[in-house]
């Protein structure tokens, strides 16, 4: 059964930083990753969707790559500000036999202080 | 933002009562799902749609169905709601499920409380 876990569960820095958020995913045969955003009481942002075939992808600010074998993504926010301040969640598609399911992590918490 | 409207936003009923709720696209995607979001347990899928008339369980299928009588439109039952279905529900939806166009985009979500 796919397993999906994102660390930290919670992270606060200061505005401007560059910071890193990990998901991680225990069957490695997957078809594609996508991050998402939600902010509070609202529906899941897509952000960046990486194929498995890719190694990683970017919009604006954010880069997500991906590693497949080693069943790891990051998704890496360059010069934070308070508006980036949501969670954050990451999901994995499984391939063939799995009926192209979604797993999602349980989300990190941004908070992005001014 | 993707054309993905949910009814009604938000909802309180009773126990043992049906509920139904609505996810309406205007994308014309042929895939629609939908999930529930919980405290500790993240997003779960509930059911899905390949077409329709064509639906299918996901994890946590138990207490509900599903119907989709017409692309735009998948409905949600809780034939006789419980306390444990309080919870957030999301509809999303895909394009493909095998090509790059597999991205799923999420309504904004139905808050769901039943006493």
């Amino acid at each position: 059964k796919q397993e999906v876990t994102q660390i930290p569960a919670a992270l606060s820095v200061p505005e401007g930083e560059n910071l890193v958020l990990n998901c991680s995913f225990t069957d490695s045969a997957i078809y594609n990753l996508q991050w998402f955003r939600q902010d509070p009481g609202k529906g899941l942002t897509s952000l960046l969707l990486i194929q498995s075939s890719q190694r990683e992808q970017t919009s604006g600010r954010l880069n997500a790559s991906l590693d497949k074998s080693s069943g790891r993504s990051t998704l890496y926010i360059a010069a934070s500000q308070p508006g980036d301040s949501a969670t954050y969640l990451c999901a994995v598609k499984a391939g063939k036999g799995s009926n192209y399911k979604l797993t999602f992590g349980k989300g990190t918490l941004l908070t992005v202080n001014p | 933002d993707a054309g993905i409207t949910q009814s009604p936003r938000h909802k309180v009923t009773e126990t043992g009562t049906p509920v139904t709720l609505r996810c309406h696209q205007t994308e014309n995607h042929r895939y629609m799902y939908w999930y529930r979001q919980d405290p500790g347990h993240g997003l779960r899928l509930i059911h899905y749609s390949y077409g329709v008339k064509d639906t299918d369980k996901g994890e946590v299928s138990d207490g509900y169905s599903v119907s989709r009588s017409k692309t735009e439109d998948f409905l949600l039952t809780l034939e006789s709601a419980t306390s444990s279905q309080t919870s957030v529900y999301f509809c999303a939806i895909s394009e493909s499920v095998t090509s790059g166009l597999n991205e799923q985009f999420f309504g904004p979500g139905t808050r769901l409380t039943v006493l």
